[in-house]
């Protein structure tokens, strides 16, 4: 199946620091990837979608000066969080999905990065 | 607006026993949906999808789930649990020309010894 990397899985960092994670797609091209957000004990929301070569849309609420995405290329898509502080403290998981010409393109998951900002 | 409700989030059962997750969604449009497995400090992992076709869809691990148009609903069922399958449960939902998915809260499943 469909293989999504996220680097790195686990990280901290100081209060007002930037942190950059990557999300890529190991075996096939992805004109779509997604970003989440995800707080203890409660469920996936979305942050944004970004396809390939284009500006990211990001969901309401969020700040895209804050979560900055890129989506460079079709195996590659990165999500900086800029100026962090604790209450950015979360798990972040990206998923992937390409274009198949169907109704519904399936999404594919990355194993999550866990941000700790002191 | 698409949205996915979870009953119960927390569900126990014992090893061997039936398990039964279940989803309620409200969609505009006709629903794709899906299951998906998350164990702590991991990714989601697709447990089955229902998109088109036949309304009792097999997953892996031996999960179902069946799709009831007039219930609205997608629930998820193993005949007899395994302590392997102590994780976090989500239910989602896209539909046909999206490409985005709007996910339940989650179900935390134990299973008893």
């Amino acid at each position: 199946g469909a293989v999504v990397s996220q680097h790195p899985s686990r990280v901290i960092c100081k209060s007002g620091t930037s942190v950059k994670i990557e999300c890529r797609s190991l075996d096939f091209q992805a004109t779509t990837m997604f970003w989440y957000r995800q707080f203890p004990k409660q469920s996936l929301m979305l942050m944004a979608t970004s396809n390939e070569g284009s500006k990211a849309t990001y969901e309401q609420g969020v700040e895209k000066d804050k979560f900055l995405i890129n989506h460079a290329s079709l195996t590659l898509s990165t999500l900086t969080v800029t100026s962090a502080h604790p209450e950015d403290s979360s798990f972040y998981i990206c998923s992937a999905s390409a274009s198949s010409g169907g109704a519904y393109n399936e999404q594919f998951f990355g194993p999550g990065t866990r941000l700790t900002v002191l | 607006a698409q949205s996915v409700t979870q009953l119960g989030s927390h569900v126990s059962v014992s090893e061997g026993a039936l398990v039964l997750l279940r989803c309620n969604y409200s969609s505009s449009v006709p629903p794709y949906l899906f299951w998906y497995v998350q164990y702590p400090n991991q990714g989601l992992q697709l447990l089955l999808k229902y998109t088109t076709g036949a309304t009792l869809v097999k997953g892996i691990n031996g999960f179902e789930a069946e799709f009831k148009k007039s219930e609205t609903s997608f629930h998820l069922t193993k005949p007899s649990a395994h302590m392997s399958d102590a994780a976090e449960y989500f239910c989602a939902v896209s539909w046909k020309g999206g490409n985005k998915l709007v996910f339940g809260a989650g179900t935390i499943l134990r299973v008893k010894s």
